[in-house]
């Protein structure tokens, strides 16, 4: 399969330990986002990437949170010290191109629960 | 600022009837809107997309919409639902000023009876 791909599917973790998200983009794409999805909401973006370089951090939702890219590649979302309001399925997609009407390509996304 | 909204949060409809999902955007330039569909356990999946040019769209499994600048609109139609195409909708609306980043609505439960 050569489509988005998340890891892990699902992750428990207790409040105040931290967590690692893994996205493995479409291999030709070049934009990387992360999203977060709450019940009954639509994706709220965080950051995204062009190749290695973050464009867009300033929506992470706190200091908590950080995103890579290192190699261009694949990226991880990290979210230190935990708190129960991060609980939430958090979205990986990816896009190819420049253009603001690219089609993104979701991955199915990690959910977090935060005991 | 840009901003979408559904107003339906959830729509039931037979199998075999017309759908009609609702979404209006707020953006202050030529917007680009989107529909995409997420079935549970799965990553959204795009169905169709405005950019420029002919309002009406034709998407995937059937799908169109039409693109009404003077109501700020971008509805989703399908003439004849099919039981697997219950799932969430969302509308999105992203910048063409350069901004790279779309803006989703809450999305719309769509529920499909025998």
């Amino acid at each position: 399969d050569t489509g988005v791909s998340q890891d892990p599917r699902h992750k428990i973790t207790k409040r105040g330990q931290n967590v690692t998200f893994r996205c493995d983009p479409i291999s030709e794409h070049n934009r990387l986002y992360w999203y977060r999805q709450t019940l009954g909401q639509g994706p709220e973006f965080l950051t995204y990437f062009q190749n290695e370089a973050q464009l867009e951090k300033s929506r992470l939702l706190s200091d908590r949170f950080s995103a890579e890219r290192p190699k261009g590649s694949f990226s991880t979302l990290e979210i230190q010290r935990t708190e129960q309001g991060d609980s939430a399925m958090y979205l990986c997609a990816s896009t190819t191109g420049d253009r603001g009407y690219n089609e993104q390509f979701f991955g199915p996304g990690t959910r977090l629960t935060v005991l | 600022a840009q901003s979408v909204t559904q107003p339906d949060i959830h729509i039931t409809v037979s199998e075999g009837a017309s759908l009609e999902l609702r979404c209006n955007y707020s953006y202050g330039a030529t917007p680009y809107l989107f529909w995409y569909v997420q079935s549970p356990g799965q990553g959204l999946q795009l169905l169709l997309k405005y950019f420029s040019g002919d309002t009406l769209v034709q998407g995937i499994k059937g799908f169109e919409a039409e693109f009404k600048r003077s109501q700020s609109s971008f509805n989703l139609r399908k003439p004849s639902v099919h039981w697997s195409d219950a799932a969430e909708y969302f509308c999105a609306v992203g910048g063409s000023g350069g901004s790279y980043i779309p803006t989703f609505g809450r999305g719309t439960s769509l529920i499909v009876h025998p």
